[in-house]
């Protein structure tokens, strides 16, 4: 299997502030990799895939970037509503795998 | 807008099998370039991808679970379904249904996802 290591692995910040996750795979992915926002009790919402598209309907204040192993989601300026949790997703072999998860928290 | 909608027991007991499904609205299982999908979430852990099936009827399943997992297609009532045998405290986990699309580029992505099922595993 594909590991997928995500850092940090929580993360406290601030309305309005530039935050950075960071996923590494255990192989190259290619472009292979995708990004998910969860919230409890609700549907997980896919935010980008292929590293870098923007899913339709996402705000563009979410971007990500990076090939091979090591792949970054930014969010230019958190609002309320993203203060949840974020995993990262390899596509690049036919058993899906997934980061252990960013939990982020209002500072 | 395509939904879909996990059912299924909140509880079973050690050692019996696992059974939920899931119900697709709006959109057809039959479609080509999707697979239905089954993920998992243990309390406090990560999500796991438990496996999937394909509008033709083909699975595929992760490894550490194959040989416990069975997921089948209904296209008659457009849903499809997870079956996990011999269940023990450690398959206590939320349990979502998603759709994973194929894009004319080739690549694969959940797209969209049931809002989860807790199943806990108890005597």
């Amino acid at each position: 299997d594909i590991q997928m290591t995500q850092s940090p692995s929580s993360l406290s910040a601030s309305v309005g502030d530039r935050v950075t996750i960071s996923c590494r795979a255990s192989q190259t992915i290619s472009n292979d990799l995708n990004w998910y926002h969860l919230k409890p009790g609700k549907a997980p919402k896919l935010l980008i895939y292929a590293a870098s598209t923007l899913q339709s309907g996402v705000p563009s204040r979410f971007s990500g970037s990076g090939s091979g192993t090591d792949f970054t989601l930014t969010i230019s300026s958190l609002q309320p509503e993203d203060f949840a949790s974020y995993y990262c997703q390899q596509s690049y072999s036919l058993s899906k795998t997934f980061g252990q998860g960013t939990k982020l928290e209002i500072k | 807008q395509v939904q879909l909608q996990e059912s299924g027991p909140g509880l079973v007991k050690p050692s019996q099998t696992l059974s939920l499904t899931c119900i697709v609205s709006g959109g057809s299982i039959s479609s080509v370039s999707y697979y239905w999908t089954w993920i998992r979430q243990p309390p406090g852990k990560g999500l796991e991808w438990i496996g999937f099936i394909s509008y033709s009827g083909s699975t595929y399943y992760n490894p550490s679970l194959k040989s416990r997992v069975t997921i089948s297609l209904d296209t008659s009532t457009n849903q499809f379904s997870l079956s996990l045998t011999s269940v023990t405290a450690a398959d206590t986990a939320v349990y979502y249904c998603a759709r994973e699309k194929s894009d004319y580029n080739g690549d694969t992505f959940f797209d969209y996802w049931g809002q989860g099922t807790l199943v806990t595993v108890s005597s």
